[in-house]
C-alpha cells in the first residue's frame, strides 16, 4: 500500500515570496492533516480536513497561509508571503475518519 | 492547546544501556501515541495507549500510560544504535488532531 506522498521534498525561497506544497494521502483516507514542525519542536497542527471540509484551522495563520482539498483527495498548502519564521518542515498526514495517522516524509522549507 | 512536556530533551547513551523517556501533561487524553522520527522522515507510530495503567511492549520497548491518563513513559532495554531518533509523544481526544510534545532526541553509540 502506498504511503502519504508529499512534494517537493525541499524548497528554498526568499522572504516575501510565495510557495506551495502538495500532499496525496493514502487511498481511502477521509481525513488529512497539515502540521508544521519547527527545528527542535514537535509537529503543530495547522489544519485538519475531513473529505473536503475543514474540521480545525484554529492554528493556521490565515493572513498568509491557505490550504485546500477541493475533491476530498489531495491537498495543497500555500504560504504567501513567506517570512523567515516559516522555515520548518511541513508534514502531511492522513487517517480514516479517525484513528492512526500516517505521515508523509515532509517538505523542508528554508526562507532566506 | 493541551501541552505535553517531554523529558529529557536530549539523551546520549552507549549501546546496551537502558533508558526511560517521560511525557507529562496537566490534561487528560483519551489516547496517547508514541512516535519515532528519523532525520528527513515523518514520524512513524510505535504504539497507542488508551486505558489508564495500560502497559504495552514492543520488543525491547515498554510503554506505560498513567492511571489518570495524563502521563506516559517509554522504557528501552539494552538500547541499540538503530534506536537512535527523535521520540515524540502525542495526545488526542477522539477524532481530533494530535497534540505533540517537543520530543526526546536519542543517540545510541556503539
Amino acid at each position: 500500500e502506498a504511503g502519504v506522498a508529499q512534494s517537493p521534498r525541499y524548497k528554498i525561497i526568499e522572504k516575501r515570496q510565495s510557495v506551495a506544497f502538495w500532499c496525496n494521502p493514502i487511498s481511502g483516507h477521509a481525513t488529512l492533516y497539515w502540521y508544521q514542525q519547527i527545528l527542535g519542536q514537535g509537529p503543530k497542527l495547522l489544519i485538519q480536513f475531513q473529505n473536503n471540509g475543514v474540521v480545525d484551522d484554529s492554528q493556521l495563520p490565515k493572513d498568509r497561509f491557505s490550504a485546500e482539498r477541493l475533491k476530498g483527495v489531495d491537498s495543497t498548502l500555500k504560504i504567501q508571503p513567506a517570512k523567515l519564521e516559516d522555515s520548518a518542515v511541513y508534514l502531511c498526514a492522513s487517517s480514516l475518519i479517525t484513528g492512526t495517522q500516517y505521515f508523509g516524509p515532509g517538505t523542508r522549507l528554508l526562507v532566506l | 492547546t493541551q501541552l505535553l512536556e517531554q523529558s529529557p530533551q536530549f539523551l546520549s547513551i552507549q549501546e546496551g544501556e537502558n533508558l526511560t523517556v517521560y511525557c507529562n501533561s496537566s490534561s487528560v487524553f483519551s489516547s496517547l501515541q508514541w512516535y519515532r522520527q528519523e532525520p528527513g522522515e515523518g514520524p512513524v507510530l510505535l504504539v497507542t495507549v488508551v486505558t489508564g495503567g495500560e502497559v504495552k511492549k514492543l520488543k525491547r520497548l515498554t510503554f506505560q500510560f498513567g492511571d489518570a491518563r495524563k502521563d506516559s513513559s517509554l522504557h528501552i532495554t539494552a538500547a541499540q544504535p538503530g534506536d537512535t531518533g527523535l521520540y515524540l509523544c502525542a495526545g488526542s481526544n477522539s477524532g481530533y488532531a494530535l497534540n505533540f510534545g517537543k520530543g526526546t532526541s536519542l543517540l545510541v553509540t556503539p
